[in-house]
């Protein structure tokens, strides 16, 4: 068993759909970060939460820290969220970052 | 300068050579780390960077190497190179030490091997 687990693998939708990408982690963290990965390779850092609930835009992340599970939704999805959403937790020392293998995600117009 | 800079964005090598990837790190940023990306999967740590001096390590061998210079940029070298280095190598800096949460990450090398 990872470490950081993604779920849906890959998931494809409607324009305009809400979408939910779920990230469960056994490891002891402080933070946890979402990235997004566009094709070609660059990640760009989207949240980093230790509690509760963010929001950017059309973005939404929560985090459970006792369950160990952290969400990211996106509302009214639009085809430039196509991209792989990774989650990434810091280990004990802080100093190794686990990555989830990501959601690969596919809006459709 | 603002974000994290690496180079070369593509290159091409065949087995048994030697790479050298670099990466410049935001302003104000004093530690790297470095991740290797196979294709499909999450990045996998290679090592950290905290002021000049290697602070940690993944699973990786020591043909894997690197350096950090006094204004915080970095470069990964690999020596004896195999088909199965073929990835993405990502670089990311951070302030305030190896401890510090805010991750910025560079665009990537994407090495291929022959």
């Amino acid at each position: 068993k990872n470490e950081v687990e993604q779920s849906p693998q890959n998931l494809t939708a409607q324009e305009g759909e809400f979408i939910t990408i779920n990230c469960s982690y056994s490891v002891g963290i402080s933070a946890l970060h979402w990235l997004q990965q566009h094709p070609g390779g660059g990640i760009v850092s989207l949240f980093m939460l230790s509690s509760g609930k963010k929001k950017h835009g059309r973005l939404i992340a929560t985090i459970n820290i006792q369950e160990k599970h952290s969400s990211l939704h996106i509302t009214a999805s639009h085809p430039r969220d196509s991209a792989v959403y990774i989650c990434a937790v810091p280990t004990s020392g802080t100093y190794k970052y686990i990555f989830g293998t990501g959601t690969r995600l596919k809006v459709l117009a | 300068e603002t974000g994290v800079t690496q180079s070369p964005t593509h290159l091409i090598k065949t087995r048994g050579q030697q790479v050298t990837l670099r990466c410049s790190s935001q302003s104000g940023h004093n530690t790297v780390s470095w991740y290797q990306q196979a294709l499909g999967q999450g990045p996998q740590f290679i090592f950290q960077y905290y002021r000049e001096e290697e602070n940690g390590r993944g699973n990786f061998p020591p043909r894997f190497s690197g350096l950090q210079f006094p204004n915080y940029s970095s470069e990964l070298n690999v020596n004896a190179l195999e088909l199965d280095d073929s990835a993405l190598y990502l670089c990311a800096s951070r302030s305030g030490g190896p401890g510090a949460n805010v991750l910025t990450f560079g665009a990537g090398s994407r090495l291929t091997v022959l």
